[in-house]
C-alpha cells in the first residue's frame, strides 16, 4: 500500500458542478496536511492547508477524517480554470522528523 | 523576488555524464526538500534537510545521487553516471517546520 494515495481520475466535471475527491494516508501520527494545485509542466502551488476542524477558502473546502485517515477536497461551482491536477501532501512522521510526502495527484477536467 | 530559485531550468546531458543542480531556498526557511517528478506522477520524495543536516534519503535513491546543504542555505543535488531513467523534473522546495512547501520552478533533466 502506498503511503499517500489518490484516485488519479480524470474527474470530468461540467462547469458549475461540484466535485470532491479524497486522499488516504498510512501514518496515523501525521499532523500536517495540504492540498496543492499543479498545472501542466509547472511547479505545484499551495491551494490550502487542511485543519482538524475543516476549513473553507472561497469555493474550496478541505476536510480531515483522522479515524479513517483521509483528507478531502471539495470544489463548488467549478470553473474552467479549475482544470488541473490536485496533489495532497501529508507529513509522514518518522524517526528523523516529518517528511512531506505527495500523493500521485487527481486530475480534474472542467468542461463547458 | 525572494522565492525559491533553481538552476539551471533545463539540462540536457549524455548518458554517463555527471550533473549538478542548485537550489536557493527562501532565506528564513530551515527545511529544504528535493523531489523528482515524471509525467503523470506526483512528486517523489528524494531527500530533505533541516538546516545543514540531511534528515532522510529515499531508499529509492541509488548511490549515484547525492545532495548537500553545506551551510544550511543553498543546496546542490548531484547525479553521477546519469542514465536515461533519470530524465525527470527535479523540484526543490523549502519550508519552516510544519508549514507548507514553497517550490522553485524546477530543473528539467533530459538524458540522451
Amino acid at each position: 500500500r502506498k503511503e499517500v494515495e489518490q484516485d488519479p481520475g480524470p474527474f470530468n466535471v461540467p462547469e458549475g458542478a461540484t466535485v470532491a475527491f479524497n486522499c488516504t494516508y498510512s501514518n496515523s501520527a501525521s499532523q500536517s496536511f495540504f492540498w496543492y494545485r499543479q498545472d501542466c509542466r509547472k511547479e505545484p502551488k499551495l491551494l490550502m492547508s487542511v485543519y482538524s476542524s475543516g476549513n473553507e477558502d472561497g469555493r474550496f473546502t478541505a476536510q480531515l477524517n483522522r479515524a479513517s485517515q483521509y483528507i478531502s477536497l471539495l470544489i463548488r461551482d467549478s470553473k474552467l480554470s479549475d482544470s488541473a491536477t490536485y496533489l495532497c501532501v501529508v507529513d509522514l512522521a518518522g524517526a528523523a522528523g516529518n517528511k512531506l510526502t505527495f500523493g500521485g495527484g487527481t486530475r480534474v477536467l472542467v468542461k463547458p | 523576488d525572494t522565492g525559491v530559485s533553481q538552476n539551471p531550468r533545463h539540462k540536457i546531458t549524455k548518458r554517463g555524464q555527471n550533473v549538478t543542480f542548485r537550489c536557493d531556498p527562501i532565506s528564513e526557511h530551515n527545511r529544504l526538500y528535493w523531489y523528482r517528478q515524471t509525467l503523470g506522477q506526483g512528486p517523489e520524495f528524494l531527500t530533505y534537510f533541516q538546516n545543514e543536516a540531511q534528515l532522510e534519503k529515499s531508499r529509492l535513491l541509488s548511490d549515484r545521487f547525492s545532495a548537500e546543504r553545506p551551510k544550511g542555505s543553498f543546496s546542490t543535488l548531484e547525479i553521477q553516471r546519469t542514465e536515461q531513467g533519470d530524465s525527470a523534473m527535479y523540484l526543490c522546495a523549502s519550508s519552516l517546520v510544519g508549514s507548507p512547501l514553497h517550490f522553485g520552478n524546477g530543473t528539467r533533466l533530459t538524458v540522451t
